[in-house]
Order: C-alpha cells, then sequence, then structure tokens
C-alpha cells in the first residue's frame, strides 16, 4: 500500500540550531511530494513541493527539502531554526495519476518544539 | 490576494443538530476537497469535486455530504453530529490536481 512515514512524532531543537524533518515514502512510482506546516489552530500551509527536475527544493521561511530517490526520502531542512518556526510540520505525497482529484497521502506529522 | 476562505472558524452544535460548513476559493480553481482533521492526528480526506464532479472517499459516513453551487463555493453538510465529528474541517483547492491550498479550517465542537 502507498505510504509516508515521518519517523519522529516530536523534535526539539534550539533557537539558531540547524533542523532536519525525516519522510520516507512508499510507492510504485515516485510520486509528487509537499511540505506543509501547521501551527495550533491553522490551516496548513505549504512550505515547498518537489514534482520532478532538480532535487534539492527550495521553499519559503528559509526551508529547502532534498529528494533521495535511491533511499525514498524527502527530508526537510533548514540552517538556522527561528521560535516562530514552533509547530506541527506534515510530509504529504500525491500519486500523478492524470485526471484525477490527486487526494494527499499525509505522514502522521512531526511536532517541531524550539527552546530559547 | 488569491485565497482559500472558510466560515464560520468555530462551530458549536448540538449532538444530532444538522450542520452546515462553509468555504469560498478566489484562486479560480477547479478541484475543491473537504479534510477532517482530529486532535494530533493527519488530515483526512472526506470528498472532493473536480470540477462538477463529486468524489467520496470509500470509509467516508453517509452522515457528511458536500455541495458546490459553482466554482467558488463548496458546503460541507453534517446531517447529525455525533460526539465523534468533533473536529477540525479543512478546505483546499487545486488546479487539476496540482498542488492543494488550504484554507485556515473551522474547528467544530459537538455538545
Amino acid at each position: 500500500a502507498q505510504s509516508v512515514t515521518q519517523p519522529d512524532i516530536h523534535i526539539t531543537v534550539s533557537e539558531g540550531a540547524s533542523l532536519e524533518l525525516r519522510c520516507n515514502y512508499s510507492y510504485g512510482a515516485t510520486p509528487y511530494l509537499f511540505w506543509y506546516v501547521q501551527s495550533p489552530g491553522q490551516g496548513l500551509q505549504l512550505l515547498l513541493k518537489y514534482f520532478s527536475g532538480d532535487t534539492l527544493v527550495q521553499g519559503i521561511k528559509g526551508f529547502e527539502a532534498e529528494f533521495k530517490r535511491s533511499q525514498s526520502s524527502f527530508n526537510l531542512r533548514k540552517p538556522s531554526v527561528h521560535w516562530s518556526d514552533a509547530a506541527e510540520y506534515f510530509c504529504a505525497a500525491v500519486d500523478g495519476v492524470p485526471n484525477s482529484g490527486y487526494a494527499l497521502n499525509f505522514g502522521k506529522g512531526t511536532s517541531l518544539l524550539v527552546t530559547p | 490576494d488569491a485565497m482559500v476562505i472558510q466560515n464560520p472558524r468555530y462551530q458549536v452544535t448540538q449532538f444530532g443538530k444538522p450542520v452546515t460548513l462553509s468555504c469560498s476559493q478566489t484562486l479560480n480553481h477547479n478541484v475543491m476537497y473537504w479534510y477532517q482533521q482530529k486532535s494530533s492526528q493527519a488530515p483526512k480526506l472526506l470528498f472532493h469535486y473536480y470540477d462538477k464532479d463529486f468524489n467520496n472517499e470509500a470509509d467516508t459516513p453517509d452522515n457528511f455530504q458536500s455541495r458546490r453551487p459553482n466554482t467558488s463555493f463548496c458546503f460541507l453538510d453534517i446531517r447529525s453530529p455525533g460526539l465523534g465529528d468533533a473536529a477540525m474541517y479543512l478546505c483546499a483547492t487545486s488546479r487539476d490536481g496540482d498542488t492543494q491550498y488550504f484554507g485556515p479550517g473551522t474547528r467544530l465542537t459537538v455538545l
């Protein structure tokens, strides 16, 4: 079955430290991949996406992600975390079937806590 | 700015009393989705409209219905809310199944 796995439920980092959130996918073919961020009580905001091409993707708020086909991974990174980055992060994948609704398949999310 | 708008942001209803949640969009996207997100869980797709075509997920309860009177608006109707339906309801849109853009959500409380 198609799945998206985020191995870390909670991550705590110090402000100013680097961050890496892990995401692995299991699909027959390479899916479209996304990272969304959700602040408490809010909707989901798109950070970045990967469809094809350059495997290092730049997003908003200083985030980037690297697609690695050999590892079936799409990890999210940020070189220096700010206190405002504390939120829930969701990795998601879509099976690129033409003319479908492209239902997002979400990982369970990683909760990021930033300490002073 | 183009956006996805959900009203109300917070909705309180009584057990069994029908409720309607609203979503509108100024992105002119042809696909609209409704997701249910329970506390500390990932969003779960309930159904989506691809243009006028309604697509229900296999495990969406019959208690949940949707209407899309035009391109810009989509409604989620819960006919007889139970305590287990308390959740955040997220609306999203996309163009032809490309990137999905989400609204701020409606937090539903069932008393």
